[in-house]
């Protein structure tokens, strides 16, 4: 069945960097766009970026435009969240989701992203 | 960007009752809205998409209408495990994919 893990979350300190990773399985995940979701908490969804299937084009959210980085390797059927400069603003669950460029039909559960120094 | 307008924020409805939530889009976005809920504690889920198709496995008591401006989606007898926060979505207008601001339905 597909699924979807994300992991990499936690505690950083404002200013400070962090990798989230997104492992897909039962579905060819090569042929898919793959798009990272946010939820603050207690907060509605915020898209956050989307990078088609082969990794060639690649689209922000302008609230983490030039800090955020959405990367893929289809060897490992794995999506990145490189995400630099981080503030309190971005503190959320962060989703990846399975799509086109017009919808996410599948979730990951979420992982965790908390901002304090 | 193409702003989305939800309404209302919040519903309370009795089990076997007729539940609508409104999504107007700033601009013509043709038919190009989908639905979603979430389940506390869970991750979102895909319910209609292209406005007003039924994503596959979904209970045919959830459907959606519209097209342009003003979008429709409704429960036409709602179940208590409908209870969730609902949000549609837009992609008209690529980036950014733009989610409503949601509804939160609660069983009186």
């Amino acid at each position: 069945q597909v699924q979807l893990v994300e992991s990499g979350g936690g505690v950083v300190q404002p200013g400070r960097s962090l990798r989230l990773s997104c492992a897909a399985s039962g579905f060819t995940f090569s042929t898919y766009p793959i798009h990272w979701v946010r939820q603050a908490p207690g907060k509605g969804l915020e898209w956050v970026a989307l990078i088609s299937y082969d990794g060639n084009n690649k689209y922000y959210a302008d609230s983490v435009k030039g800090r955020f980085t959405i990367s893929r390797d289809n060897s490992k059927n794995t999506l990145y969240l490189q995400m630099n400069s981080l503030s309190a603003d971005d503190a959320a669950i962060y989703y990846c989701a399975r799509g086109t460029y017009r919808l996410l039909d599948f979730w990951g559960q979420g992982t965790l992203v908390t901002v304090s120094s | 960007d193409i702003q989305m307008t939800q309404s209302p924020s919040s519903l309370s409805a009795s089990v076997g009752d007729r539940v609508t939530i409104t999504c107007q889009a700033s601009q013509d976005i043709n038919n190009y809205l989908n639905w979603y809920h979430q389940k506390p504690g869970k991750a979102p889920k895909l319910l209609i998409y292209d406005a007003s198709n039924l994503e596959t496995g979904v209970p045919s008591r959830f459907n959606g209408s519209g097209s342009g401006t003003v979008f429709t989606f409704t429960i036409s007898s709602l179940q208590p495990e409908d209870i969730a926060t609902y949000y549609c979505q837009q992609y008209d207008n690529l980036p950014p994919i733009i989610f409503g601001q949601g509804t939160r339905l609660e069983i009186k």
